[in-house]
């Protein structure tokens, strides 16, 4: 397997404009979450899924963000309006496990946003 | 309630020479715990993962880490450091599906 895979890479975009990231799962991994990294925060937990529902977002910073994960094997977070304070590298990551004690979860590459 | 305390921001080793990382966690439950290593510009790749079998846990690239209940410490070592070594490490605890990572810790190895 590939692997998780996230597109783009990279992405600078201007304020104010619609951002969508993009993930594939490891195939056969029933978990998904997104996760945000910065050097003030840290990692951070946006929004988990499982089986393809929203278990848990309480993560998300505010109503500009949403998720979706319409089948098993895609998922996207969108950010519109995009703010340049979501400057960022968002990671997605994958488990065989709903419960992942005992299991861990494979990430993305990452994309790593700029909004100017 | 969970979270993870990393003692160290950066530790600075010369190669060849023992690596120890420090990590501290609280959790109302049994933990599964991980370390997890960044390199700069990638994803996160598992290092090790401990979840009850064994308190002594063997990792990929030389690492181990060693769980101790009494004092809720989940350390990271390596016996000689290698340039490639040089990365940030993250030590995180779960319970259900949450993973909780600590601040990392940043390691830089001189020659």
């Amino acid at each position: 397997d590939a692997g998780v895979i996230q597109s783009p890479r990279h992405e600078v975009t201007e304020m104010g404009q619609e951002v969508t990231l993009r993930c594939k799962p490891i195939s056969g991994h029933n978990s998904l979450f997104w996760y945000r990294q910065t050097m003030m925060r840290g990692l951070e937990l946006l929004i988990y899924f499982n089986n393809n529902v929203p278990i848990d977002d309480s993560g998300m910073p505010e109503d500009r963000f949403s998720a979706k994960m319409p089948n098993a094997s895609f998922s996207t977070l969108k950010i519109q309006p995009s703010e340049p304070r979501d400057s960022a590298v968002y990671f997605c990551a994958s488990s065989d496990d709903s419960a992942i004690q005992n299991t861990e979860a494979f990430f993305g590459q990452g994309t790593r946003l700029t909004v100017v | 309630a969970q979270s993870v305390t990393q003692l160290d921001s950066h530790v600075s080793v010369s190669e060849g020479t023992p690596v120890l990382l420090r990590c501290n966690y609280s959790s109302s439950y049994s933990p599964s715990l991980f370390w997890y290593v960044q390199h700069p510009n990638k994803g996160l790749q598992l290092l090790l993962k401990y979840t009850s079998a064994a308190t002594l846990v063997k990792g990929i690239n030389g690492f181990e880490a060693e769980f101790k209940k009494s004092e809720t410490s989940f350390h990271l070592t390596k016996p000689s450091a290698h340039m490639s070594d040089a990365a940030e490490y993250f030590c995180v605890v779960s319970n259900d599906y949450k993973l909780s990572f600590g601040a990392g810790t940043t390691v830089t190895v001189r020659a």
